[in-house]
């Protein structure tokens, strides 16, 4: 069975740092994964998607990586915002059903 | 880009009542669509896989007799939470399978009394 297991739970950093956040997944054999936003009481926002076959993926200040074989992605974010603020999830796909399996998340503060 | 909405967003009942939840793909047909609940400061848990014209897959520990799920169209899946009671007081998000990933409604947050 799948798990998923992310790294700091919480981080709190000054506005304008550079930060990574750690995920881990237990079952290399996964179709892809995925990094969520999510703010207070709201639902989730799709931030980056890589495919078991790529390694990395970015849009615009965000940059995830994948590493299949040590089951381990981070999501980078530069240049921190206090609109950054907010829960960021990590998703791994697998199972012939296509199966996401959650982590419990990072808590990010950015502070102005 | 493919949109799921979920209505209603804001539920609040007495314990006993039944509530029902809907989930919509509007601009894409899912033949699969999933239900997840999500405590204060959790993550989110896979409840089950609702398959179109089929019976919904459970995961293990969730009760299909409390938490029906009917998806009747390419559109339109529901969530009853039958007989509510305050431990069913949750957060609960679907999301639609497109042709590559799941897209994912706002929620809805159900307090029960």
């Amino acid at each position: 069975k799948q798990e998923v297991t992310q790294i700091p739970a919480a981080l709190s950093v000054p506005e304008g740092e550079n930060l990574v956040l750690n995920c881990s997944f237990t079952d290399s054999a996964i179709y892809n994964l995925q990094w969520f936003r999510q703010d207070p009481g709201k639902g989730l926002t799709s931030l980056l998607l890589i495919q078991s076959s790529q390694r990395e993926q970015t849009s615009g200040r965000l940059n995830a990586s994948l590493d299949k074989s040590s089951g381990r992605s981070t999501l980078y974010i530069a240049a921190s915002q206090p609109g950054d603020s907010a829960t960021y999830l990590c998703a791994a796909v697998s199972g012939s059903a296509r199966q996401l399996t959650f982590g419990s998340g990072t808590q990010l503060t950015v502070l102005p | 880009g493919a949109v799921v909405s979920q209505h209603p967003s804001r539920v609040i009942c007495k314990s006993g009542t039944s509530v029902k939840i809907e989930c919509r793909s509007l601009d894409f047909q899912a033949t699969t669509m999933f239900w997840y609940r999500q405590f204060p400061k959790q993550s989110l848990m896979l409840m089950a896989t609702s398959n179109e014209g089929s019976k919904a897959t459970y995961e293990q520990g969730v009760e299909k007799d409390k938490f029906l799920i009917n998806h009747a169209s390419l559109t339109l899946s529901t969530l009853t939470v039958t007989s509510a009671h305050p431990e069913d007081s949750s957060f609960y998000i679907c999301s639609a399978q497109g042709s590559d990933t799941q897209y994912f409604g706002p929620g809805t947050r159900l307090t029960v009394l």
